[in-house]
C-alpha cells in the first residue's frame, strides 16, 4: 500500500535559518507528490506539487522541494525561514486512481525569534 | 470572493446521536472532497465528488458515514450513531478541476462526541 512518512514530528528553527522537512514515500509507480501547510486557524493550503519533469519544484512563499527517486524522498526546503512560517506541514502522495491523497502525519514547525 | 465554508464550526454531540456537517464549495467548482483530521489517524480521505459522476466513497470508514452533494454544489456529510472515535476535524475542499493539487480547503468542523 502507498504510504508517506514524515519522520520529524516537531522541528524548531531560528528565524533566518534554513529549513528542510523530510518526506519519504512508498509507491510502486511514479508518484504525484504534494506539500501542504496548515497554519493556526486556517485551512490547508497547497505549497507545491510534483507530477513529472524537473525534479526541483518551486512553490509559494519561497518553498521548494526536490524529488529523489533513488531515495524515495520529496523533502521541502526554504533557505531563510520567517516567523510566519510556523505551522504544520504535510507531505502527501496521490493514490486511488487519482482521486485521493494519502497524507503523512505532519511536521510541526516552530520558529524562534 | 468567498472561499469554501463549513458549518457548524464546532459540534458537540452525545454518543449515539446523528450529526450532519455542511460544506459550501466555491461557486463553479465541480470537484469536492471530504477529509478527516484526527489525532490518532492524521489526515484521511473520506469521499470525492466530481460533477455528475458517481462519488468515490472508498475512504468512508463505516456504513455509519454517508455524504451527498445536491445540485453539484452544497455537500452534507452525515454520521449516524456517532462514536467517540468519530471525534475529529472534518475538512471539506473544492476545486475547479478534477484531482488534488488545485483544491481550496475550508476551515473545518470540529466534532466532539461525548
Amino acid at each position: 500500500a502507498q504510504s508517506v512518512t514524515q519522520p520529524d514530528i516537531h522541528i524548531t528553527v531560528s528565524e533566518g535559518a534554513s529549513l528542510e522537512l523530510r518526506c519519504n514515500y512508498s509507491y510502486g509507480a511514479t508518484p504525484y507528490l504534494f506539500w501542504y501547510v496548515q497554519s493556526p486557524g486556517q485551512g490547508l493550503q497547497l505549497l507545491l506539487k510534483y507530477f513529472s519533469g524537473d525534479t526541483l519544484v518551486q512553490g509559494i512563499k519561497g518553498f521548494e522541494a526536490e524529488f529523489k527517486r533513488s531515495q524515495s524522498s520529496f523533502n521541502l526546503r526554504k533557505p531563510s525561514v520567517h516567523w510566519s512560517d510556523a505551522a504544520e506541514y504535510f507531505c502527501a502522495v496521490l493514490t486511488g486512481g487519482g482521486n485521493k491523497l494519502t497524507f503523512g502525519t505532519g511536521t510541526q514547525l516552530k520558529v524562534e525569534l | 470572493g468567498a472561499g469554501v465554508s463549513q458549518s457548524p464550526s464546532n459540534k458537540v454531540t452525545e454518543k449515539g446521536k446523528d450529526v450532519e456537517l455542511r460544506c459550501d464549495p466555491i461557486s463553479g467548482h465541480t470537484a469536492l472532497y471530504w477529509y478527516r483530521q484526527s489525532l490518532g489517524q492524521g489526515l484521511e480521505f473520506l469521499i470525492y465528488f466530481q460533477g455528475n459522476s458517481a462519488p468515490d466513497k472508498s475512504g468512508l470508514p463505516s456504513d455509519r458515514f454517508s455524504a451527498e452533494r445536491t445540485g453539484g454544489s452544497v455537500s452534507t456529510l452525515t454520521i449516524q450513531r456517532t462514536q467517540q472515535e468519530d471525534s475529529a476535524v472534518y475538512l471539506c475542499a473544492s476545486s475547479l478541476t478534477p484531482g488534488p493539487g488545485g483544491e481550496y480547503f475550508g476551515p473545518g468542523t470540529r466534532l466532539t462526541v461525548t
